[in-house]
């Protein structure tokens, strides 16, 4: 079974300030992508990560996959109370590359 | 920028009765699925579809539940008798290719079963 493990679970810090979340798993995932879910809401996409060792950026986000397709993370620099949300790792496998989605990080950046 | 929608935004139901949600993927799109999101949970995979036909099924897709693409835009997912732990929100969501992969999701359906 695959699992995609993120942490930490919640994480509250002040507007400024950066930080990392983490996305894991044993298993190896063809792509992997990153979704911020606002409550009652659906996934919105933020990147799309394929292959290893790949690092993209949007603005203040940094994102990256591990050289092994196991791994990820998200870095925020600067961080802003509109990036307040739940973000959510999906890797992608089986046979149409369905989602396997991770445990989630809570975000809440204080002004 | 082309979205997915979906309908009903909220949908109360009895146990027992049978319920369609509806989803209008992006236009270009050729893999269509359906997660659900029990309340405090992960996101779980449902089902894919191409081509017509269901390409990829979890376990919680028993007989109970049921895909269609009637036409040219629309995708439904059904429940032909719902029960109390099918209670939660149902997203649908598409993708152009297979191999690269970006899925895009609608707003969700929030299903209430009492």
């Amino acid at each position: 079974t695959q699992l995609l493990k993120q942490s930490p679970q919640f994480l509250s810090i002040q507007e400024g300030e950066n930080l990392t979340v983490y996305c894991n798993s044993s298993s190896v995932f063809s792509s992997l992508q990153w979704y911020r879910q606002e409550p009652g809401e659906g996934p919105v996409l933020l990147v799309t990560v394929v292959t290893g060792g790949e690092v993209k950026k949007l603005k203040r986000l940094t994102f990256q996959f591990g050289d092994a397709r196991k791994d990820s993370s998200l870095h925020i620099t600067a961080a802003q109370p509109g990036d307040t949300g739940l973000y959510l790792c999906a890797g992608a496998g089986g046979a149409t590359n369905k989602l396997i989605f991770g445990t989630g990080t809570l975000l809440a950046v204080q002004p | 920028e082309p979205e997915v929608t979906q309908t009903p935004s909220h949908q109360v139901t009895q146990m027992g009765q049978e319920v369609i949600l509806r989803c209008v993927p992006i236009s270009n799109h050729l893999y269509f699925y359906w997660y659900r999101q029990i309340l405090g949970q992960k996101v779980e995979f449902l089902v894919s579809f191409y081509n017509n036909e269901i390409s990829e099924k979890s376990e919680i897709f028993d007989d109970q539940f049921s895909v269609e693409r009637p036409d040219g835009s629309n995708f439904t997912l059904k429940i032909r008798s719902t029960k109390l732990e099918d209670s939660a929100m149902y997203f649908c969501a598409s993708s152009l290719t297979r191999s690269y992969n970006e899925q895009f999701f609608g707003p969700g359906t929030r299903l209430t079963v009492l």
